[in-house]
């Protein structure tokens, strides 16, 4: 099975602009959820979407949001940037059966605000 | 709010010492607990799980850990390290049913040949 893809790896943008990232989940996976990482902050939970809805939500501005689609892939959208949202963004998928699934990360989008 | 606290932000070991990660929660129900590993360059990937049964859960590459639920503990133990552990390591909590997996600030192994 192919694994968590995230597009683009890499982005560069600046103040005020917005952004939006893409995760595809490993096939069969219908939970995703997404994750800010940062030196010293280490993962922080933005949020978790199973069946095109929000299941979880974790302690982001309102500018952090994020949607399912029915084939499971997932975007999130961050707008008005700041420079403190340069970070990596990992996406991570699970299995249906839930509460006790293990989650499988992307390679990540390494977002820098400038 | 639940809480997850590794005590050693930054360790450097030599090799074929032994290694013991902190990993402490602040939650006191029914917790799933995760140790993933980032090796450098690469995606986060799971070391071990506890769910239930045996607290004494083996992993890969022969990480091992306890959950000791007294101490709301579960630490990360390798006999002997090699060269190849060195890495990020990351504990992570879940509550029990579907809530949001918390992770720890994560500690960087640096294992010297």
């Amino acid at each position: 099975k192919a694994g968590v893809t995230q597009t683009p790896r890499y982005l560069i943008k600046t103040r005020g602009q917005q952004v939006t990232l893409s995760c595809s989940p490993i096939s069969g996976h219908r939970s995703v959820s997404w994750y800010q990482q940062t030196p010293g902050q280490g993962l922080q939970f933005l949020f978790e979407y199973f069946s095109e809805t929000q299941r979880n939500k974790g302690n982001f501005p309102g500018r952090f949001s994020g949607r399912q689609f029915s084939n499971s892939r997932s975007e999130m959208n961050v707008s008005t940037l700041e420079l403190g949202d340069s970070a990596l963004y990992l996406c991570a998928s699970s299995h249906p059966k839930g509460g006790t699934d293990t989650q499988y990360f992307g390679p990540g989008t390494r977002l820098t605000v400038l | 709010a639940q809480s997850v606290s590794q005590h050693n932000h930054h360790v450097i070991l030599s090799e074929a010492a032994s290694l013991e990660l902190g990993c402490n929660y602040s939650y006191g129900g029914t917790v799933n607990l995760f140790w993933y590993v980032q090796y450098p360059g690469q995606h986060l990937q799971l070391l071990l799980k506890y769910f239930s049964g045996d607290p004494l859960v083996k992993g890969i590459k022969g990480f091992e850990a306890e959950f000791i639920k007294s101490k709301f503990s579960f630490n990360l133990r390798k006999p002997s390290v090699q060269w190849s552990d060195t890495a990020e390591y990351f504990c992570a909590v879940k509550r029990g049913g579907y809530q949001k997996v918390t992770f720890g600030i994560g500690t960087k192994l640096q294992v010297i040949p």
